[in-house]
């Protein structure tokens, strides 16, 4: 099936320091997404992007986050400064409308240290 | 409260054998869909459903918008189906705005010899 490629696969960083996580979403997919997953646990909703813009975010999406996908390369998540907080995996995920299936990239495992 | 009640949260089945898992839903939901997540953490897409039932292979999934629930039946369970599998549900009114997925907190199926 269509494959949503997420790089790097781990991320290990100091507290304070800056850490882009990258996603290549499936090639015709308008609309785009991040999930936080900590420790296995329930998959939450950080945020959806489509047509350059953040649709909805939800309280997990601090201020230090943000998403941007400069002219359709990766669509990238950025967090400046991270906290021990931020650990977990991030999924990345993308579809066609707004409607249909989602497809999830295989998740990005951050360390904060 | 949680939108998405995912029942039972551990399961251990025989080879051979089956069970079914549920999602009840505390909103009227307009589409779920289930993922099984594997020993590596990738997330597979099982089903996605609008209305009505789906089958592949020894999965079979049924969305019942106005009772609110949705059901995943395994039947003939191999080890290979181990893993923690996950129901997600869009909630009515986002539209155009991208589909945000409510994730339950998953069910551990450990598939025994």
């Amino acid at each position: 099936g269509p494959k949503v490629l997420q790089i790097p696969s781990h991320q290990i960083i100091d507290m304070g320091q800056m850490v882009t996580l990258n996603c290549d979403p499936v090639s015709n997919h308008l609309y785009f997404y991040w999930y936080k997953q900590i420790l296995g646990q329930q998959m939450e909703f950080l945020v959806n992007f489509y047509n350059g813009k953040v649709m909805e975010k939800s309280k997990l999406f601090k201020d230090q986050f943000s998403v941007e996908r400069p002219d359709g390369s990766y669509f990238t998540l950025k967090i400046q400064p991270t906290a021990l907080e931020d650990s977990a995996v991030y999924f990345c995920a993308s579809s066609f409308s707004g409607a249909e299936t989602l497809y999830f990239g295989s998740g990005t495992r951050l360390t904060v240290l | 409260g949680d939108q998405v009640e995912q029942s039972p949260s551990a399961l251990s089945l025989h080879e051979g054998t089956g069970s079914a898992l549920r999602c009840n839903f505390t909103t009227t939901m307009r589409a779920v869909q289930w993922f099984q997540q594997n020993s590596r953490g990738s997330l597979i897409n099982l089903f996605y459903l609008a209305s009505g039932t789906k089958e592949n292979g020894r999965l079979k999934s049924t969305f019942n918008s106005k009772e609110s629930y949705s059901t995943l039946h395994i039947r003939d369970a191999q080890l290979e189906d181990s893993g923690t599998y996950f129901c997600a549900a869009e909630a009515w009114g986002y539209g155009s705005s991208g589909n945000k997925l409510i994730f339950g907190i998953g069910t551990l199926l450990s598939v025994k010899p």
